[in-house]
């Protein structure tokens, strides 16, 4: 089974609207991370945001917020006044077993963002 | 400030040959891994390291070795590269959760690899 599902392939935006980009995951570990990535065309990747999931609010960087609701099991990202430099690949990716646990990083197959002006 | 240090950039093979490909960390990470991306594939995981001596296996692991002998250095061997294994190798090093549970994966800029 997948860890994590990221059910959107390609989203389309308008530049200056928001969008919401959807995360799911599995796991029955009380202990886990979650992270967003962007990989622009150019191919590097880039640590967007973090969620613990004992964090008790969500977290927000900038323009980046992560919608989190536990019970649901979903980590979405959620970008405001949406630029031409978010059109990108973004991943989301779990980290099970915080605090001791497993380490790796298992990465969903990406939702391509394309910004329209 | 150089972070994740990857090499070489592009590479082309054929069936058959051997290579490594090249990681370096300088920010004293324990934690260090393979990646290979495809197209509609995401990221999958090949191999992963906890600290120098210790190597694991991920979701992806056949046909490529690793070794772990400093904390700087994982390199990724190919032992008979093979047309499936043409993809887009990333090495990403991280803190381990224990240190610092937030910490993200610092990537390299990746590794174009064509076996023909």
């Amino acid at each position: 089974a997948q860890k994590i599902t990221q059910t959107q392939p390609g989203m389309f935006v308008q530049e200056k609207e928001a969008v919401t980009l959807d995360c799911t995951y599995d796991t029955s570990d009380p202990s886990y991370g979650l992270f967003w990535y962007k990989q622009p065309s150019s191919g590097e990747m880039i640590f967007l945001i973090y969620q613990g999931s004992y964090d008790q609010q969500n977290a927000t960087e900038g323009r980046y917020s992560l919608n989190f609701q536990k019970a649901r099991k979903s980590a979405n990202l959620v970008i405001s006044a949406s630029q031409l430099g978010d059109s990108a690949m973004y991943f989301c990716a779990m980290r099970e077993g915080q605090q001791g646990g497993s380490e790796k990083l298992v990465f969903g197959k990406g939702t391509k963002l394309t910004v329209n002006p | 400030n150089a972070g994740v240090t990857q090499t070489p950039k592009f590479q082309v093979l054929k069936t058959g040959q051997s290579m490594t490909l090249q990681c370096a960390q300088d920010m004293n990470h324990e934690y260090m891994s393979w990646y290979r991306q495809d197209p509609g594939m995401g990221l999958r995981l090949i191999h992963y390291s906890v600290g120098a001596g210790i190597t694991d296996q991920g979701e992806v692991p056949n046909g490529y070795n690793v070794s772990r002998s400093t904390t700087e250095d994982f390199p990724l061997r190919l032992l008979s590269a093979a047309p499936s294994q043409t993809s887009v190798y990333f090495c990403a090093s991280s803190y381990l959760s224990l240190q610092l549970p937030n910490s993200p994966l610092h990537f390299g800029n990746g590794t174009r690899l064509t076996v023909t």
